[in-house]
């Protein structure tokens, strides 16, 4: 069965950095993008960031480039969000997903960020 | 970047069908079919129910359909049934710098 789990989520200053890893199990996690997605408490999705099987490629939403940093180890079948300089508005579930065929098919449960003084 | 437009909730009573539109751009619904919908209950992650506009994945109900028209996708649901109510998301690739966006997301009561 396939499976993603998040961690790392916890109480964080404004300013402070966390790093949430995801790990999969279950299928074949080199052979695909892996998608970071978060939600802010009450609101909706928000994609946040992307990154090739490979690891070359990467994408971020405009609001978290030059502060996130997304990477993953093929090797320990895991993705990771590195985040820096966090703000009150990062705080939101951070969820892991599969990218197949251009959808996201597989989620973990997500990881709770909270960015407060 | 905005998100894609949904109507922020819809309704309709057992047994009827409703449509959850999303509204987009040629730049991302109008552009490819990488049109996908997820349902997500309170508390929960979401969950694929339809990927390419139209394809279902397996095991979710053929209640559940997919369609496209110029820059706007819609997701229909038949029979509705109590199950269904939850919110319910769009998402689609787009030319833009940032490649992938939700849309504001629809709550589906039944009534």
């Amino acid at each position: 069965e396939e499976q993603l789990v998040e961690s790392g989520g916890s109480l964080v200053l404004p300013g402070g950095s966390l790093r949430l890893s995801c790990a999969a199990s279950g299928f074949s996690f080199s052979t695909y993008w892996m998608t970071w997605v978060r939600q802010a408490p009450g609101k909706g999705l928000e994609w946040v960031a992307n990154i090739k099987p490979d690891g070359s490629v990467k994408a971020y939403v405009d609001s978290v480039r030059g502060r996130f940093t997304i990477s993953r180890d093929n090797a320990k079948n895991s993705v990771y969000l590195q985040m820096y300089s966090l703000r009150a508005e990062d705080t939101a579930v951070y969820y892991c997903s599969t990218d197949i065929s251009t959808a996201l098919h597989y989620w973990g449960q997500g990881t709770l960020v909270t960015v407060s003084s | 970047q905005s998100a894609l437009t949904q109507p922020a909730s819809v309704s309709g009573s057992p047994g009827q069908s409703i449509a959850i539109s999303c509204t987009g751009t040629s730049s991302d619904v109008g552009a490819y079919n990488y049109v996908s919908w997820y349902q997500q209950y309170p508390g929960k992650a979401p969950k694929l129910i339809i990927y390419e506009v139209s394809n279902r994945p397996s095991g979710v109900s053929n209640r559940f359909s997919g369609s496209k028209s110029g820059n706007t996708a819609s997701l229909t649901i038949s029979g509705l049934q109590a199950e269904d109510e939850a919110d319910y998301y769009c998402y689609s690739y787009t030319t833009s710098r940032v490649p992938w966006m939700f849309g504001g997301g629809t709550k589906l009561t039944v009534l």
